[in-house]
């Protein structure tokens, strides 16, 4: 059966530095998601993608998030200076369709990421 | 922004025993997905339910969209449904708002 999957599972990094999420979505999905999860809190929408462009971001998505469709199969978050606050487990999501029946989104494993 | 409450937040079960989640949201929703977050923290997709009434083995699963809610049903709980149990809604904005989540433990 078709899944996303993230790479790397763990991430440890230090403040300040760049950390990239990576997700390869199932295939012939076109819609493209990133949520995290602070230990213990609930689930939060980051950032949508398609057609290689931002459809909606959230508040938390601020300037030093960016996502990313390289080539035909990754989908990629960037964080360009990170905070001890963006310690959390992030989640890649895609979905066939968008806004109509059978838009159910598939979730990766996660990557979850330290910053010390 | 919309408001996805689920209840109890916390559950403690016999093996064996049944149980009855509830999700209430407090606007019109295009979608509706339960999941589970097992221990190691992966969501695992449980329903895709905007309506109606939905069964996959002991699990099962019942939206009444006009009322605003959801209900998830397990029935014989074993220890490996252990976990956390979210629903998500998706609305007009097509991006998923999750609830705080019910921790349900199951012991033997």
């Amino acid at each position: 059966e078709p899944e996303v999957t993230q790479t790397p599972s763990h991430q440890v990094t230090q403040m300040g530095q760049e950390v990239i999420l990576r997700c390869v979505p199932i295939s012939n999905h076109l819609y493209f998601y990133w949520y995290r999860q602070i230990l213990g809190q609930k689930v939060e929408f980051l950032v949508s993608f398609y057609n290689n462009e931002i459809s909606e971001k959230s508040e938390i998505f601020d300037d030093q998030f960016s996502v990313e469709r390289p080539d035909g199969s990754n989908f990629t978050l960037k964080i360009r200076s990170t905070k001890l606050e963006d310690s959390a487990m992030y989640f890649c999501a895609s979905s066939e369709k968008r806004g109509e029946p059978d838009n159910e989104q598939f979730f990766g494993p996660g990557t979850r990421l330290t910053v010390l | 922004g919309i408001q996805v409450e689920q209840s109890p937040p916390d559950l403690i079960l016999q093996e064996g025993a049944n149980s009855t989640l509830r999700c209430n949201f407090s606007d019109s929703v295009n979608n509706l997905q339960w999941f589970h977050q097992n221990p190691w923290g992966q969501l695992i997709n449980l329903f895709y339910i905007p309506s109606g009434t939905k069964q996959n083995g002991r699990l099962s699963a019942t939206t009444v969209a006009t009322e605003r809610y959801s209900l998830l049903y397990i029935s014989s709980s074993q220890t490996t449904d252990s976990g956390v149990y979210f629903c998500a809604v998706l609305t007009g904005a097509n991006n998923l708002f999750f609830g705080t989540g019910t921790r349900l433990t199951v012991i033997p």
